[in-house]
């Protein structure tokens, strides 16, 4: 049971171009939605979060989309770059994960930046 | 000098054996995980611990074991290793002390595990 879900498995975009990255949760008690980077050999890194009483929220060319009623948020990355090419991963936490600090996270999608 | 310092970084071993992954931490805070990457499932979550007297199963506990040492030592142990268990391991901490649940974790850059 996948309650989080990236359904792109990889997206390729160019140089400069918007990058749009999506992800589906099915528990309506999420209230908590992050955003990681992942280099190959390295750990996830945090890149920007939100709350589910907001729906956006922007860190320099990262932004954070919320759909609470379709239940569906996306990271658009504006202009991207090389260095963007990485893996992301969404997840999700608050009530919907036992109000833990848990962290349900989906399969990830392979985002590459051409030159 | 990493936060989040897990060792070994690559691990070869054969079934049936006792293996222990480390993870150590110098960032101060008080919860700490432990996950396991495999392809097109993403990270998942097998233990983790409120503080040194509070250790929680996960999502996929069956088969691992864990133990707090200390604040900053957080180790998982595979009693018998068995080929499933390949996989990439993640330890990751998080501070609720300052914001209540809402807080990012941060993840050590992991333990490659192959058990042949």
């Amino acid at each position: 049971d996948q309650q989080v879900k990236q359904n792109s498995p990889s997206l390729s975009v160019q140089e400069g171009r918007i990058s749009i990255l999506n992800c589906d949760y099915t528990n309506s008690m999420f209230d908590y939605f992050l955003w990681y980077k992942k280099y190959p050999a390295e750990g996830p890194t945090f890149l920007i979060s939100i709350s589910s009483i907001k729906d956006k929220n922007e860190d320099g060319r990262f932004t954070v989309f919320l759909n609470k009623s379709a239940k569906h948020l996306s990271l658009h990355i504006v202009p991207s770059q090389p260095g963007d090419s990485a893996v992301y991963f969404c997840a999700a936490s608050g009530i919907g994960s036992g109000n833990t600090g848990k962290l349900i996270f989906g399969q990830g999608t392979t985002l590459q930046v051409k030159p | 000098d990493a936060d989040v310092t897990q060792t070994p970084r690559n691990r070869i071993t054969k079934t049936g054996k006792r293996i222990m992954l480390e993870c150590s931490q110098t960032k101060g805070h008080d919860r700490m995980y432990w996950y396991r990457q495999d392809p097109g499932l993403g990270l998942r979550l097998i233990y983790y611990s409120f503080d040194v007297k509070d250790i929680n199963k996960g999502e996929i506990s069956d088969g691992y074991s864990v133990s707090r040492q200390a604040q900053a030592k957080f180790s998982l142990s595979l009693e018998s290793a068995i080929p499933n268990q390949t996989a990439l391991y993640f330890c990751a901490t998080s501070d609720t002390r300052q914001g209540g649940f809402f807080q990012p974790q941060h993840f050590g850059d992991g333990t490659r595990l192959s058990i042949l």
